[in-house]
């Protein structure tokens, strides 16, 4: 099956600064690429995605882009606030499952 | 909307103890998941359905059941609980093949056996 690795697992930025978080996959199928946020005590809720047709995708302070040929993925967030602290998820799917990487703890320090 | 409905919030079991996690949502979705997170770790899917009377193992679905009678409902029974079964159990809910859309998570079930 697909294996999804997410780095780093932790990371703390000063409010204002960009954050980038990285993953990889091994399934050559897989052609979608969610992005979770997770804040604590809840359940993750989707932040931005990408299909494997688009390189780049942006909204607003957050962007995802796909290396298809290196099987990688990175979540760009600028300008960062306090209110981005949280764990995001990344995930990659080919089919009717999703595997999820582990998990980067987001630190926002004002 | 409510979107995915998840009770019970907390739960502790004792070992060999049987209970059942409900999960709902009325978005009218086809497709529905369980998975369940540990600490450090990201989610695994336990099972997943395709659509009333229709439902598939996934990645951890040892010592789990499930079923899918109707669109909304889609619960996760427990049979004799382990301690390897505590975890956070989130339910999603996808108006598509999980492929081609996102999915919409309920605020999970904290489950511990002791």
């Amino acid at each position: 099956g697909e294996n999804v690795e997410q780095h780093p697992s932790t990371l703390s930025v000063q409010e204002g600064d960009s954050a980038v978080i990285k993953c990889t996959y091994s399934d050559s199928a897989s052609n979608y690429f969610p992005w979770y946020k997770q804040e604590l005590g809840k359940g993750p809720q989707l932040i931005i995605d990408i299909r494997s047709n688009v390189g780049e995708k942006k909204d607003q302070r957050i962007a995802v882009t796909l290396n298809k040929t290196a099987k990688h993925f990175s979540l760009h967030i600028t300008e960062t606030q306090p209110e981005d602290s949280a764990v995001y998820f990344c995930a990659a799917s080919s089919g009717n499952q999703f595997y999820f990487g582990t998990g980067t703890s987001l630190t926002v320090i004002p | 909307n409510a979107g995915v409905t998840q009770t019970p919030k907390f739960r502790i079991l004792k070992i060999g103890q049987s209970m059942t996690l409900q999960c709902a949502q009325d978005m009218n979705h086809n497709y529905m998941y369980w998975y369940r997170q540990d600490p450090g770790m990201g989610l695994k899917l336990i099972y997943y359905s395709v659509g009333a009377g229709i439902t598939d193992k996934g990645e951890v679905p040892n010592g789990y059941n499930v079923s899918r009678s109707t669109t909304e409902d889609f619960p996760l029974r427990l049979e004799l609980a382990a301690p390897s079964q505590t975890s956070v159990y989130f339910c999603a809910s996808s108006p598509r093949l999980a492929g081609s859309d996102t999915q919409y998570f309920g605020p999970g079930t904290r489950l511990t056996v002791l």
